[in-house]
């Protein structure tokens, strides 16, 4: 199956940062999405980018599809920024399995 | 607008009996998933369904089972339940468009603990 790796594992910061976080897959995607996944376990939508680049409020992703990468972008971080940042993507061609995710990026942002 | 409904929140059940969990999706999705994220682990896929009819089978053990019914909601039948089967149960809904899938929506996942 495809492969999907999240880079920073872990990233500390202190309020008022900047951050980059990386998704590197395997294969060519159909759909690619950002997910934070809030200290309460829900996880929550941030971006749906199979390519291009979003925009929402301090967040924005890019996701260059031919180099089988994306990039969340988290800029003047909040205390509530914490929690897990999942990348998932999906296999162009790949049936009904759905999304495959990364192990994730974990972030605490520090006040 | 309408999301995800999972039930129930939390449960906890001893070892070796059953739990169903049920999801709801967002209604004219035609596409429902379920997940199991252990603790510290990213949500595997366990099971999909497209228009009620299963679609495709990740790392679901035999001891689990599912189906989707004719107003869409699923349930997930689990049973000889194990420690292990402690995690949290996600399932998502989306819109299928030939072999692309549209943007996916989780629910807000069952905790299940075994004891």
């Amino acid at each position: 199956g495809i492969q999907v790796e999240q880079s920073p594992p872990d990233l500390i910061l202190q309020e008022g940062a900047n951050s980059t976080l990386r998704c590197n897959f395997s294969d060519s995607v159909n759909n690619l999405q950002w997910f934070h996944q809030n200290p309460w376990g829900q996880l929550i939508n941030l971006f749906y980018i199979p390519s291009g680049t979003k925009q929402n409020g301090r967040l924005s992703a890019t996701t260059v599809a031919t180099e089988r990468y994306s990039l969340l972008y988290i800029s003047s971080s909040q205390t509530t920024d914490s929690g897990v940042y999942f990348c998932a993507v999906e296999r162009s061609g790949g049936g009904a399995d759905g999304l495959t995710f990364g192990k994730g990026t974990h972030l605490i942002i520090q006040p | 607008a309408a999301g995800v409904i999972q039930s129930p929140r939390h449960l906890i059940k001893e070892k070796r009996e059953t739990a169903t969990l049920k999801c709801y999706p967002i209604p004219r999705h035609d596409t429902v998933y379920w997940y199991q994220q252990g603790p510290g682990q990213d949500p595997q896929f366990l099971i999909s369904f497209y228009e009620k009819m299963q679609s495709d089978k990740g790392s679901i053990p035999d001891r689990f089972s599912a189906q989707q019914f004719s107003d869409y909601h699923s349930e997930l039948n689990m049973s000889s339940l194990e420690l292990g089967d402690s995690a949290l149960y996600f399932c998502a809904s989306s819109r299928r468009q030939g072999w692309s899938l549209h943007e996916a929506f989780f629910g807000q996942g069952t905790r299940l603990t075994v004891v």
